[in-house]
């Protein structure tokens, strides 16, 4: 079975320092994962996904994420934080067995950006 | 806009009523989500419909009832809920045959139960 570990469910930056969200997953089959981002009181919107091909991934925002597969890792990271970069992250897999092809979440992420 | 709308954006009820939260996309997806989204807890699925058909329901609780009329859009009927039930529900639409797509959500519907 599928699962997605986050690990830190707060993670605090300043503005301008690196974000680095971490997500582990674990699947018996090559997974595709997904990273979406939700601010208060939204739906959760698509960031980034690794589905084929480069293992360097990028998104919205400035956001990128690198699958690593001998780690089961695909961290989310972006150079510099800007305080509208506060909000809750997710990390997901989907299964590519599974009748219904569902996402797995993780426990979710919150990013507080200081000034 | 997402691509996904749902109505109302926020909803106060009392335990005694009956209300319907809608879901409505017209991305020509296949499959679709019901999530709640509790404070300090994950996300829970609710329900999957794929093709109208429910084929998951995670031990929701009767007074949580799903409809599907159509694959373009998703009911959740409340009726005597309890203040637990507070929550952020969110619906997801998916094309079913495409497994690197992932889910598109709507903004949600803030329920609270008074």
């Amino acid at each position: 079975a599928q699962s997605v570990t986050q690990l830190g469910s707060h993670v605090s930056v300043s503005e301008g320092a690196l974000v680095l969200l971490r997500c582990n997953y674990s699947s018996s089959v090559p997974p595709y994962l997904f990273w979406y981002v939700q601010y208060p009181n939204q739906g959760l919107q698509l960031l980034l996904k690794y589905t084929t091909g480069a293992t360097l991934v990028k998104g919205i925002n400035g956001f990128e994420a690198e699958f690593k597969k001998s780690e089961t890792s695909f961290h989310l990271t972006k150079p510099s934080a800007h305080m509208s970069d506060a909000a809750e992250y997710f990390c997901a897999v989907r299964t590519l067995t599974s009748n219904t092809g569902k996402l797995i979440f993780g426990q979710g992420t919150t990013l507080q950006v200081k000034p | 806009e997402t691509g996904v709308t749902q109505t109302p954006r926020h909803l106060v009820m009392g335990m005694t009523n009956k209300k319907s939260l809608k879901c409505e996309q017209h991305l020509g997806h296949n499959a679709m989500y019901w999530y709640k989204q509790s404070a300090k807890k994950p996300l829970e699925l609710m329900f999957v419909y794929n093709f109208k058909e429910q084929t998951e329901n995670n031990s929701v609780p009767s007074r949580f009832s799903p409809e599907c009329p159509n694959s373009s859009h998703l009911f959740l009927h409340l009726h005597t809920l309890q203040p637990e039930d507070s929550a952020l529900y969110l619906c997801a639409s998916s094309p079913r045959d495409r497994d690197n797509y992932g889910y598109t959500f709507g903004s949600g519907t803030r329920l609270t139960v008074v």
